[in-house]
């Protein structure tokens, strides 16, 4: 089962801030907290991970919080193409495969 | 560009036949992963490969799933005697190494009559 607890959908509009939610309260601490989204009839695409400090890229920013049961990626100026259902995963470490265990994702819709 | 390329991307087939689904990893990934996703819903793991051996074989719903993964590159995912419930996206994943993030390829749409 998945460790992860996310709000089934969010609306954002175009050119603002898109903020997404994610709860994971059972997160052991050698588990890091991923971000993929997945666009319709595509593969999911890796945005971002993080094991306890706030991390950003050129796609997005994750802001975990000091339990680590929680955390928070930010799309900073959303497009009508980050119109995605956006996975939050808590990846079990390496010696433990590695996996990913995916829950139902927020579905985000940025609108004009 | 050199990402993950599975094929047939489409294949359509009666149940009860075998199907193959193949998965090009990027080069030089030593891991790949093989996932389903019926409609609807989230990801699946099936089965794990670090290099050609297979330590997580966890998600493999049954004894008509086999995959195989020769020269730490190419996999093949075999399902014999399809039925309807098989019907899905079969997706691929790669990643340089066991902890790195795993790239994704477009999946094979799998469906059976």
């Amino acid at each position: 089962d998945a460790k992860t607890t996310q709000p089934p959908s969010m609306d954002c509009a175009e050119g603002r801030a898109a903020n997404l939610p994610c709860n994971h309260s059972t997160i052991s601490g050698n588990e890091y907290v991923y971000w993929y989204r997945q666009i319709h009839s595509q593969g999911p695409q890796y945005i971002i991970h993080g094991l306890k400090n706030n991390e950003t890229n050129e796609m997005a920013s994750l802001i975990i919080t000091e339990d680590r049961k929680s955390s928070t990626l930010i799309l900073p100026h959303a497009t009508l193409r980050d119109t995605a259902v956006y996975y939050c995963i808590v990846r079990p470490p390496y010696n433990q495969g590695g996996k990913l265990i995916f829950g139902q994702g927020t579905e985000l819709s940025v609108k004009p | 560009g050199a990402g993950v390329s599975q094929s047939p991307s489409n294949k359509v087939t009666e149940k009860g036949k075998d199907v193959e689904l193949r998965c090009d990893p990027i080069s030089g990934h030593t891991a790949l992963y093989w996932y389903r996703q019926r409609l609807g819903q989230g990801l699946e793991f099936l089965i794990y490969f670090q290099g050609n051996s297979a330590p997580d074989k966890s998600g493999l719903p049954s004894d008509r799933f086999s995959a195989e993964r020769t020269g730490e590159s190419v996999s093949t995912l075999t399902i014999q005697r399809t039925q309807q419930e098989d019907s899905a996206v079969y997706l691929c994943a790669s990643s340089f190494l066991g902890n790195q993030p795993q790239h994704f390829g477009d999946g094979t749409r799998l469906s059976i009559l």
